[in-house]
């Protein structure tokens, strides 16, 4: 059972370029979250999804878009990284009856 | 808007110790949960406890036990017979039930702990 993956694990990325961080789960959640985590602030929600074809904005959600084309899968886009973009990112499900949230493994994130 | 708050950035402890973790958090909501999760150096977060807020029971998981004080907004972590692998850091985290905000988690700040041996 793989539970959440997120790919890639880390990645440095030059300031202005585009970037999707992949998120794709196997437990057939409804609800996903993306999370950013930086030190001193816990983890942030960035995006969040109800349900396949819907999303919502998470308390940091400027600079970030998601989609969610099906139940599976949950990507995260920068459209043009800044340099305060550099993060943990933390991809998460949970079911409309299990009370626990899942993660993924993170993506560490720098933007320079 | 739901916070949480933990006050604690480092604790430490000597192995085989207690150690509590303390959480405070915000809401008008009644039905909620409440989580402490673990994240060891590998970065993966782990559930440690949860505590359904209707029940007036305190969760228990092994060596892992909280203290829930719903009038008083406080949840905290409290940490038997502390073990090396203990050493993370410890977030609280609140979670809605649902709804139109459909089961989001809010997480504190985040306490490292450092168990020596």
């Amino acid at each position: 059972i793989a539970g959440i993956t997120q790919a890639p694990t880390s990645q440095i990325l030059a300031a202005g370029r585009r970037m999707t961080l992949r998120c794709t789960q196997d437990m057939r959640h409804n609800a996903m979250y993306w999370y950013r985590q930086d030190l001193g602030l816990g983890l942030r929600l960035i995006h969040y999804s109800n349900t396949a074809g819907t999303t919502g904005k998470g308390e940091v959600p400027d600079g970030y878009s998601v989609s969610r084309a099906n139940t599976d899968d949950f990507p995260l886009t920068l459209a043009s990284a800044v340099p305060s973009q550099t993060s943990v990112y933390f991809c998460a499900s949970r079911d409309n009856l299990n009370t626990e949230a899942f993660f993924g493994q993170g993506t560490r994130l720098t933007v320079v | 808007a739901q916070t949480v708050t933990q006050s604690q950035p480092e604790m430490s402890v000597q192995e085989a110790e207690t150690v509590t973790l303390s959480c405070t958090y915000d809401t008008s909501e009644n039905n909620y949960y409440l989580f402490w999760y673990k994240q060891p150096p590998s970065r993966q977060m782990i559930l440690v406890i949860r505590q359904e807020a209707y029940k007036q029971q305190n969760a228990t998981e092994n060596r892992f036990s909280v203290n829930f004080q719903k009038a008083a907004k406080s949840f905290s972590l409290k940490i038997s017979d502390s073990q090396l692998g203990d050493t993370a850091m410890y977030f609280c985290a609140f979670g809605e039930p649902g709804g139109t905000s459909y089961g989001k988690l809010t997480f504190g700040q985040g306490t490292i702990l450092t168990v020596h041996p």
